[in-house]
């Protein structure tokens, strides 16, 4: 079985600052998936960005940017630049490719204040 | 355009009745998934189907059940058995688990709000 822990229930961050979200997971698979989704107040889940663990390249999209430790079986979220429209739960989700479905955390509340 | 929508939004229900959640896509996935969501637990497996004609259960599949007769298809009925159905429920989709050219993205639909009265 697989588990992903969020331990941030919520953040807050300011307009154009620095935030970064954390993860970690425990699974027995040496090949797998890692994901970070976006729910806004609409509640249309959004992907953001996504991570192979055989890579050892950190996965970039424009602002969003993690920190992936295979090793410790982290994986953290950077928000760079943070936008007002960026307020939202964030999930963090392992897919173990082992043909079950993504388990994900409980999610990161993030605020972002003016 | 190519997606999942998931019908209705809003429902709303009496204790001891079943109802059916529908959810159709058009990305010719072969997998097809149930999630409920409540405040402060994430996201929860209910039901999973990888193929037509079959499926497997999640982590908290009591209380409902599901069908696959068609791939475009994947309706979730919660039952009278399911004892605290109000939540948000989530239908997703994705690429046949296990290929390495898939990338494990779920693709979601916006979601259906069950309350029970």
């Amino acid at each position: 079985a697989q588990t992903v822990t969020q331990s941030q229930p919520e953040m807050s961050v300011q307009e154009a600052e620095t935030v970064t979200l954390s993860c970690t997971y425990d699974t027995s698979e040496s090949d797998y998936y890692l994901f970070w989704y976006k729910q806004p107040p609409s509640r249309q889940m959004i992907l953001v960005i996504r991570q192979e663990a055989y890579k050892q390249q950190n996965a970039t999209e424009n602002r969003f940017s993690v920190n992936f430790q295979k090793a410790a079986k982290s994986f953290s979220l950077k928000i760079s630049d943070s936008q007002l429209g960026d307020a939202a739960m964030y999930f963090c989700a392992c897919d173990p490719n082992s043909g079950y479905a993504l388990n994900f955390g409980k999610g990161t509340s993030l605020l972002v204040t003016p | 355009d190519g997606g999942i929508t998931q019908s209705p939004k809003y429902l709303f229900r009496k204790e001891g009745q079943n109802v059916t959640l529908s959810c159709e896509q058009n990305l010719n996935h072969d997998a097809m998934y149930w999630y409920r969501q409540d405040p402060g637990q994430g996201l929860r497996l209910i039901y999973y189907s990888q193929i037509v004609n079959d499926f497997q259960k999640g982590d908290i599949a009591e209380g409902y059940s599901v069908s696959r007769e068609k791939k475009e298809s994947f309706p979730l009925t919660v039952t009278s058995a399911q004892k605290n159905p109000t939540a948000f429920y989530l239908c997703a989709s994705s690429s046949l688990t296990g290929a390495r050219s898939n990338t494990g993205e779920l693709f979601f639909g916006e979601g259906s709000r069950l309350t029970v009265l």
